[in-house]
């Protein structure tokens, strides 16, 4: 079946330290992929996307991710993580026209 | 612009009632969609719209009814309530296919 899987169900970083969260997909053809975030009790804000092109994607608040067709991936790195990046991380594909499929989503705790 | 904006932000429901899920958007998107979220389970797509007078189901639109009859407006109806439709309920717009979806704060509804 075709879906979106992301491993990691719950991260803990400390600040300041480097920060990568994986996603998987298993559809056929190269889907449009996104990442979202979502901080608590409030909606989703987009991070970054990746419809084609390079494949290392730039977001905001210095998230990047790359696309690795060979492995099915878009993972999230972050260099150095910030307190304020503490939330939830859901990892989305728009794999036929308007059907956008996400993640189960990883949550983040940062230590100080 | 407010953007993506839901109503009510909590509602409590009981077995059986009905009720509808409000959602405006003032960016002019065409599409819109509407998700349901559950623990651990990531977002999924009940219903979506791709214009005015245009819906079609998603992934889980049992139990779920829409209606677009402009473009900004897209209202969730809940005909028989059920506790399997206890959930925090998104709504999202875009300007088109693959494009950024803009997601509202969420309604959470609780049916007992």
């Amino acid at each position: 079946a075709q879906s979106v899987t992301q491993p990691d169900i719950h991260i803990t970083v400390s600040e300041g330290a480097s920060l990568e969260l994986r996603c998987n997909y298993s559809y056929g053809a190269t889907p449009y992929l996104f990442w979202y975030v979502q901080s608590p009790g409030q909606g989703l804000q987009l991070l970054l996307k990746y419809f084609s092109g390079d494949t290392l994607v730039q977001g905001i608040k210095g998230f990047e991710a790359e696309f690795k067709r060979s492995q099915s991936s878009f993972n999230l790195r972050k260099p150095s993580v910030h307190w304020s990046d503490a939330a939830e991380y859901f990892c989305a594909v728009v794999h036929n026209n308007n059907d956008m499929r996400f993640g189960a989503g990883t949550r983040l705790t940062v230590k100080p | 612009n407010a953007g993506v904006t839901q109503t009510p932000k909590f509602r409590i429901l009981k077995i059986g009632q009905s009720m509808t899920l409000q959602c405006t958007q003032d960016m002019n998107h065409n599409y819109m969609y509407w998700y349901r979220q559950d623990p651990g389970m990531g977002l999924k797509l009940i219903y979506y719209s791709v214009g005015a007078g245009i819906t079609d189901k998603g992934e889980v639109p049992n139990g779920y009814n829409v209606s677009r009859s402009t473009t900004e407006d897209f209202p969730l109806r809940l005909e028989l309530a059920a506790p399997s439709q206890t959930s925090v309920y998104f709504c999202a717009s875009s300007y088109g296919e693959g494009y950024e979806q803009y997601f509202g704060p969420g309604t959470r509804l609780t049916v007992t």
